[in-house]
């Protein structure tokens, strides 16, 4: 079946521009979690989202950086005046409920902020 | 102190290597323990899985698993050149605990030259 799906592949943007990236689940996953990777870094989570539940924000880095969750599915990670460091692959990833030991991710954006 | 230390290497070794590849945390609500590799330009991909401590074997790859030390390693016997990649450990807390989501090491950058 389908995996997890993430658009644009790439996205190349000016600093101070605002930016929107996609992310379409696994069918039936109601978990969803967004990571940043870095140059040479970890993993670095963001946000994560279960069903109707709060989303779990702890790990945004910046209140330039928001998401969102429509539906239950498809969410998009929005980051305003894009700054440099901002640069990094952007990787998103779903799974079942309650089920964070067993994540499939996406391809990835990478995002290069000029 | 980061909840998961990971050396980030790079370590390169020949083809028919051993490969020992290591991970420490400090929550000891650690329940689940996952191995990933993440080829370049790629997503990470699940690897091994393991649930307490002891071994796991599949194939070339054994996770080991020493709760009691907080430590966690990745064996890759016969490596090969296609096992060039990043691997990054990771662990969650038990299913519906509040800690809902994976935490990640840094990542081991590997190479195998032929």
């Amino acid at each position: 079946g389908a995996g997890v799906s993430q658009s644009p592949s790439n996205k190349v943007t000016e600093k101070g521009k605002d930016v929107e990236l996609r992310c379409d689940p696994i069918s039936g996953h109601t978990a969803l979690y967004w990571y940043r990777q870095s140059l040479g870094q970890g993993l670095e989570f963001l946000i994560y989202f279960q069903g109707n539940s709060a989303p779990d924000k702890s790990g945004l880095p910046s209140d330039r950086f928001s998401a969102e969750r429509t539906g239950g599915s498809v969410s998009t990670l929005t980051i305003q005046r894009t700054q440099q460091e901002d640069s990094a692959v952007y990787l998103c990833a779903s799974s079942l409920a309650g089920e964070a030991d067993t994540q499939y991710f996406g391809p990835g954006t990478r995002l290069t902020v000029l | 102190q980061k909840e998961v230390e990971q050396d980030p290497g790079p370590l390169s070794v020949p083809e028919g290597a051993i490969v020992s590849l290591n991970c420490t945390y400090s929550n000891s609500a650690f329940q689940y323990f996952m191995w990933y590799r993440q080829y370049s330009r790629k997503g990470p991909e699940l690897l091994m899985y393991t649930y307490s401590s002891g071994n796991k074997e599949d194939g070339r790859f054994t996770a080991q698993v020493d709760k009691s030390s907080k430590y966690i390693s990745l064996f890759i016997r016969d490596s090969q050149p296609s096992d060039s990649a990043t691997y990054l450990c990771a662990m969650s807390a038990p299913r519906g605990s509040t800690l809902g989501r994976l935490y990640f090491g840094r990542g081991t950058q590997l190479t195998v030259w032929p």
